[in-house]
């Protein structure tokens, strides 16, 4: 069985400050690990993905996450805050290789305000 | 890429009817999948195909739901005699391929409010 578990449901920062979305996980296999991102209305966007390979996962608009296996962490992060990533984010845990590698499990979601 | 698209957009209905929901997935995607969140929550996987076949049911998914993917283009979700437990975003993803890491497109879902 897999989980998955956001610290913090609402996370504010300001504008131009560093963003840290912290997610932790629980896997019986080698994991895979994703952020989704959902604006207001709109679908789940992948922002990033780890699978295999190197440990920092670059994704889009500026966020990158770092695997550590060690810490069964999967934190994002983002240097510089802008207002049009206000959103919720999610972080998501599948079977790696071998696996039910298609189906996910969600963590609940942290909303990410950024004030001007 | 017109993206994946669900119909209705939002349903209100009353305890113990039936309620069916559409999701027209990217043409070219093989994989369909139906996951349900509530408030406060992350999605939670419920069901997936590749292409006709269903291959795996969540436990969440109890006799009165049942899904299909005819011919392996759209899906229905029904629901059947619903239950005020049932009120929750019903979203339906997409993918092509067979590997192991491809990337989900999700829809903006359907919110179902049972009264």
């Amino acid at each position: 069985a897999q989980s998955v578990t956001q610290l913090g449901s609402h996370v504010s920062v300001s504008e131009g400050a560093l963003v840290l979305l912290r997610c932790n996980y629980s896997s019986s296999v080698p994991p895979y690990l994703f952020w989704y991102v959902q604006y207001p209305n709109q679908g789940l966007q992948l922002l990033l993905k780890y699978t295999t390979g190197a440990t920092l996962v670059k994704g889009i608009n500026g966020f990158e996450a770092e695997f550590k296996k060690s810490e069964t962490s999967f934190h994002l992060t983002k240097p510089s805050a802008h207002m049009s990533d206000a959103a919720e984010y999610f972080c998501a845990v599948s079977e790696g290789s071998g696996g039910s590698n298609y189906k996910l499990t969600f963590g609940k979601g942290t909303l990410l305000t950024v004030n001007p | 890429d017109t993206g994946v698209s669900q119909d209705p957009r939002h349903k209100i209905t009353k305890r113990g009817q039936n309620v069916t929901f559409r999701c027209d997935p990217i043409s070219e995607h093989n994989r369909l999948y139906w996951y349900r969140q509530t408030l406060g929550q992350g999605p939670e996987f419920l069901t997936y195909f590749q292409n006709e076949a269903q291959l795996e049911k969540s436990r969440l998914l109890s006799d009165r739901f049942s899904a299909e993917r005819p011919k392996g283009s759209f899906s229905t979700l029904e629901i059947q005699r619903t239950e005020q437990g049932d009120s929750a975003m019903y979203l339906c993803a997409s993918s092509f391929g067979q590997a192991t890491n491809e990337k989900l497109f999700f829809g903006s879902g359907t919110q179902l409010s049972v009264l």
